[in-house]
């Protein structure tokens, strides 16, 4: 059974830094992408930031470039969040999500965690 | 703002079919990127109902089905039952982006 279980969110002032973990299980984590979704209070789902398996390739939205770095562990079997130069606005439920390879060859997200919230006020 | 938009709410009786829209662009939708469909239960995580627009994953009812045509899509809930009183949202790719986008999401209420 896969399991996502992330980890690290809480209070944070602006400008501060936090890092998330998403501990998995239940498959071959290095064979696998990895992505983050989050989702402000009351809104929808935004992506946030995604990383290939095997080569670690790693893609972020405009909205976090520069500040968020995505990296993962195969040898702990996690995924981590670096959010740095934190905003009011980055204010939100983080998700992690594991991503499969369609028959189409394209992406979508097929287990997600029980999401972690991370508030960004002073 | 999302780049994908969804009707903010449906509601229909028990057994009634319901659609849910998903109106995209020649970006994303019409582009030929696939479209996923996921459930999000009060105070829980999404839950992948459909994905490459039509297929459904393993434990999915059959009753969740999906469709694509041009630049939009669409997630039909044919037998509608209580427990899919939820947030539905539609997800592709968009390549002008270069980002996975969602939709703006729609309430499901059951009447």
């Amino acid at each position: 059974e896969v399991q996502l279980l992330e980890s690290g969110g809480g209070l944070v002032q602006p400008g501060g830094s936090l890092r998330l973990s998403c501990a998995a299980s239940g498959f071959t984590f290095n064979n696998y992408a990895m992505s983050w979704v989050r989702q402000a209070p009351g809104k929808g789902l935004e992506w946030v930031s995604a990383i290939s398996g095997g080569v670690g390739s790693t893609y972020y939205a405009d909205s976090v470039k520069g500040r968020f770095t995505i990296s993962s562990d195969n040898s702990k079997n996690t995924l981590y969040l670096q959010m740095n130069s934190l905003r009011a606005e980055d204010t939100a439920v983080y998700y992690c999500a594991k991503y499969t390879l369609s028959s189409s060859s394209q992406y979508y997200f097929d287990y997600w965690g029980q999401g972690i919230l991370v508030t960004v006020s002073s | 703002q999302s780049v994908l938009t969804q009707p903010p709410s449906v509601s229909g009786a028990p057994g009634q079919r319901v659609t849910i829209s998903c109106t995209g662009s020649s970006s994303n939708i019409g582009a030929g990127y696939d479209v996923q469909w996921y459930q999000q239960l009060l105070g829980t995580a999404p839950k992948l109902l459909i994905y490459g627009n039509s297929n459904r994953p393993s434990g999915a009812p059959d009753r969740f089905s999906g469709s694509k045509s041009g630049t939009s899509a669409s997630l039909a809930i044919t037998g509608l039952q209580a427990e899919d009183e939820a947030e539905y949202y539609c997800q592709s790719y968009d390549s002008s982006l270069s980002s996975y986008v969602f939709g703006t999401g729609t309430k499901v209420t059951v009447l």
